[in-house]
């Protein structure tokens, strides 16, 4: 089973909607992230939470929402769906900064695939 | 926004050729450069994080050097195969805070 679990991978939504992407992990990490992958573009940040009380807006945080409902999960929210947010969603976590854990890298799920007709 | 810029952006080689990637990134502020490889309808994995000026790195055939003083790094394959193909990402880690921004990757497809 994979450390960084996204549901739904898959969804196709009407203008309007809202959806929420869940994101659930078993690593033991406290940091969490989503970030949205468009076609030439790097990968970028929406939100991120160093731990369970701490929410943060990222670089396109914008027509996002997310909750963090404990330290195993993090869900991303769009409460109102438009089409130029269909993209491919990672979640990721780390386990904290260079060099406290000697790391950093982050680990990611398989990503959600939205589509917003 | 702090820019990450990756070269080039796809490269098509065959199987055997050594090749290598660049990404160019902001010195300043400067606390950590990782490389992901992310191969189709997987998730993007790290292939090495990296935070001292002159860091070079190997994992097998792939290995990346660090320059922070002129904000690059390499990425080189020797000996390409099929199964490097994949789409590469360089990240740079600028706020002390594993905030990550992203380049927008290279692609890169290794033809038997």
């Amino acid at each position: 089973d994979a450390d960084v679990t996204q549901t739904p991978r898959n969804r196709i939504t009407k203008t309007g909607k809202r959806i929420m992407l869940e994101c659930s992990q078993t690593k033991g990490h406290d940091r969490m992230y989503w970030y949205r992958q468009d076609p030439g573009l790097g990968l970028r940040l929406i939100y991120y939470s160093f731990d369970v009380k701490d929410i943060n807006k990222g670089e396109i945080s914008d027509g996002y929402s997310v909750s963090r409902q404990a330290q195993a999960k993090f869900s991303l929210s769009l409460e109102s769906a438009i089409p130029n947010q269909t993209a491919l969603y990672f979640c990721a976590t780390s386990m904290g900064q260079i060099p406290l854990h000697n790391t950093g890298e982050l680990f990611f799920g398989e990503g959600s695939r939205l589509t917003v007709l | 926004i702090l820019n990450v810029e990756q070269s080039p952006q796809s490269l098509h080689v065959q199987e055997g050729d050594s090749t290598n990637f660049t990404c160019s990134f902001p010195s300043s502020n400067f606390y950590a450069l990782h490389w992901y490889r992310w191969e189709t309808a997987k998730s993007p994995e790290a292939l090495f994080v990296m935070t001292l000026n002159g860091d070079e790195k190997k994992k097998g055939r792939i290995s990346a050097t660090l320059n922070t003083k002129e904000g690059y790094s390499y990425l080189y394959i020797k000996g390409s195969q099929p199964e490097d193909s994949a789409t590469y990402l360089c990240a740079s880690d600028m706020e002390y805070g594993n905030k990550l921004v992203f380049g927008a990757g290279t692609i890169l497809r290794v033809k038997s």
